[in-house]
């Protein structure tokens, strides 16, 4: 099984400012990394998949990039909308989610 | 516009079978490429892949908890169903079902949470 390690486990933001989230996979699984995000009481949201595609009607803010094993998602210019908790998610061989990086105003 | 939704029982005790059925429109699962799986999420902890199925009916299962998973569709009905034995209080979370397609999950349920309690 592979296993998908996010970092931080939270981070604090000021609005405006850019987030750095990170995903290491524990062993290759190409580009074939989602990013999703999560609100509370809400259904997650994909954001970004092919490791830097942004799904559809994602703001360009966001982006994706990495391959192999180490991959990041940067929010350029944090939004309050964007206050939340942001999952990466493998579909190389099956499918694993990290544990999550809350992103939380500082 | 694509949509699903879970329904099943809110509480269920220690060792019996759960049963969850997402009701699905917008799409057919029929529909080559086309799948639905199932997600799960405990109380404040991270998401967790459980099963899909595709539209040939092949399945796949999380190899942790493949032993108790079953996953069916009734193509007709525009339904997929999820039944997991033996349950478990860890078992407690809120269950998710999403259209995938090319391996994503792009279109996901509300969620219902399965509270597993004597």
């Amino acid at each position: 099984e592979i296993v998908m390690t996010q970092s931080p486990a939270t981070l604090s933001v000021s609005p405006g400012e850019r987030a750095t989230l990170s995903c290491r996979a524990s062993q290759s699984v190409s580009s074939n990394l989602a990013w999703y995000q999560q609100k509370p009481g809400q259904a997650p949201r994909l954001l970004i998949y092919g490791a830097s595609t942004r799904a559809t009607g994602i703001p360009a803010r966001f982006s994706g990039s990495g391959s192999g094993t180490e991959f990041t998602l940067t929010i350029s210019s944090l939004q309050s909308e964007d206050f939340a908790v942001y999952y990466c998610q493998q579909y190389n061989n099956l499918w694993t989610f990290g544990q999550g990086t809350k992103v939380e105003i500082k | 516009q694509i949509t699903l939704k879970e329904s099943g029982p809110t509480l269920v005790k220690p060792s019996q079978t759960l049963t969850l059925t997402c009701t699905f429109s917008g799409f057919s699962l029929s529909t080559s490429g086309v799948g639905v799986g199932w997600i799960r999420q405990p109380p404040g902890k991270a998401l967790e892949w459980l099963a899909l199925i595709y539209w040939d009916d092949d399945d796949r299962y999380s190899p942790s908890l493949k032993s108790r998973l079953t996953i069916t569709k009734d193509t007709s009905k525009n339904q997929v169903v999820l039944t997991m034995t033996n349950v478990d209080p860890v078992d407690t979370a809120t269950y998710y079902c999403a259209h995938s397609y090319r391996s994503l999950f792009d279109y996901w349920g509300q969620g219902t949470l399965v509270t597993v309690s004597s």
